[in-house]
């Protein structure tokens, strides 16, 4: 059994660039959740996407946008990047969006504007 | 909105003591799941146990075992044994039933000295 993969590990940009994540669920899982970890803190929730659709979004503004493919991996992409968008950024994939399964993370992409 | 304060940014403990870290929640829901997930520097964040509102009983896995005191909203983590590879970030965290969001405290860095 595959555990959940992120791509790039580290990734250096500046401000005002485009990035992109990406994230291969847990083999069996379809639904896949991204989080923003800055430094010191706990992970906030960006959204999740469920059968390639958005199922749910944090409090981001539309510059964090994401898809989900049919094989259920999934990319999270940032316009527009701000110095405050640095952070570790985690996916965890899960099945089913009721809330009560574990979600499994992956090793996350850390993320530094310059 | 659903809340988790975790007070204590930081505790020691020697090897085979156990040692206690506190979380405290808040939330108008009846249905929701709460956890304890931990972070090594590797930054993988693994899910250390797992809790149903519903269920009265406190769960356990080996080492680890939870206080969960509904009424008052607390969530305590308990290690006991405590060995140097539990030195980590531990985080805990909230879903409510049907949710897609996980809510995460700020954390708490356990540090385990031989």
């Amino acid at each position: 059994e595959t555990g959940v993969t992120q791509s790039p590990t580290h990734l250096i940009k500046t401000r005002g660039q485009q990035v992109t994540l990406r994230c291969s669920s847990q083999s069996g899982h379809n639904t896949v959740s991204w989080y923003q970890q800055a430094l010191g803190q706990g992970p906030q929730f960006i959204f999740q996407y469920y059968r390639e659709e958005e199922n749910g979004r944090g409090n981001f503004p539309p510059r964090f946008s994401g898809l989900q493919f049919p094989n259920y991996s999934s990319e999270l992409n940032v316009n527009a990047l701000e110095l405050d968008d640095s952070a570790l950024y985690l996916c965890a994939s899960s099945y089913g969006t009721s809330g009560a399964g574990e979600q499994f993370f992956g090793p996350g992409t850390r993320l530094t504007v310059l | 909105a659903q809340t988790v304060t975790q007070s204590q940014p930081e505790m020691s403990v020697q090897e085979a003591e156990t040692v206690t870290l506190s979380c405290t929640y808040d939330t108008s829901e009846n249905n929701y799941y709460l956890f304890w997930y931990k972070q090594p520097p590797s930054r993988q964040m693994i899910l250390v146990i797992r809790q149903e509102a519903y269920k009265q009983q406190n769960a356990t896995e080996n080492r680890f075992s939870v206080n969960f005191q509904k009424a008052a909203k607390s969530f305590s983590l308990k290690i006991s044994d405590s060995q140097l590879g539990d030195t980590a970030m531990y985080f805990c965290a909230f879903i409510r039933g049907g949710s897609e969001k996980l809510v995460f405290g700020k954390g708490m860095k356990l540090t385990v000295n031989p």
